[in-house]
């Protein structure tokens, strides 16, 4: 069974570009989240889908992050414009619905903005 | 404000060795303590994980011990090897519905020395 995976794995943009994010969660995972590591610092959570619902965004650093999740498949995080302080790895992981299920984490995207 | 406080940042140990990294929450409704192992390029991936109704478990060399009165817990690795080196990250999440997300420590950086 293939895991989460993500795309791109790897994006330098300049300050003000925009970028797009995407993650394939484990099919049948009704729960995805995002995540984000800056710079040896810690995990932190950004949003969490229950299918196409966002069922908590209180993560999402500012209206510059746009997430969305077609059908409740796969999921999208925008980022526009973006800024110096967006670079870091963004995580993406599911999980099936229930209590306390294990959330399977994608290798992430290294995003670096210049 | 960290909720999860995760040390020490890096640790060396010599193989066969003992290797523990602690954890400290702050949040009492946490009820579930998953910790993950992180290999270069790849994103995080479940080691083990407790609820707080035992104080510990124990899986292969990996054991978490958990003590619900400090609010810590900790990883143990016991006779470590080389293939142990990687980043761990201690978690903390509540599993009532819609609110899973994790919260995580700052992560150790764990050499094992042939």
């Amino acid at each position: 069974e293939a895991g989460v995976t993500q795309f791109p794995s790897h994006s330098v943009i300049e300050k003000g570009q925009t970028v797009t994010l995407r993650c394939d969660p484990i099919s049948g995972h009704d729960n995805l989240y995002w995540y984000r590591r800056v710079m040896g610092k810690e995990i932190k959570f950004l949003l969490h889908f229950v299918k196409e619902s966002k069922q908590d965004e209180s993560g999402m650093p500012n209206n510059r992050f746009l997430a969305e999740r077609t059908g409740g498949t796969y999921s999208t995080l925008k980022v526009q414009p973006a800024e110096l302080e967006d670079s870091g790895v963004y995580f993406c992981a599911s999980s099936l619905l229930g209590r306390g299920e294990t959330q399977y984490f994608g290798p992430g995207t290294r995003l670096l903005v210049l | 404000q960290q909720q999860v406080k995760q040390s020490p940042q890096s640790l060396i140990v010599q193989k066969g060795g003992i290797s523990i990294i602690n954890c400290a929450y702050e949040n009492t409704a946490f009820d579930y303590f998953p910790w993950y192992q992180q290999f270069p390029g790849k994103g995080p991936a479940l080691l083990i994980a407790i609820r707080p109704d035992v104080s510990e478990k124990k899986e292969g060399r990996f054991t978490i011990s958990f003590n619900k009165s400090a609010k810590q817990f900790s990883l143990h690795i016991m006779d470590s090897q080389p293939g142990d080196s990687a980043t761990y990250f201690c978690a903390a999440s509540t599993s009532r519905r819609g609110a899973q997300k994790l919260v995580f420590g700052q992560g150790t950086r764990l050499t094992i020395n042939p």
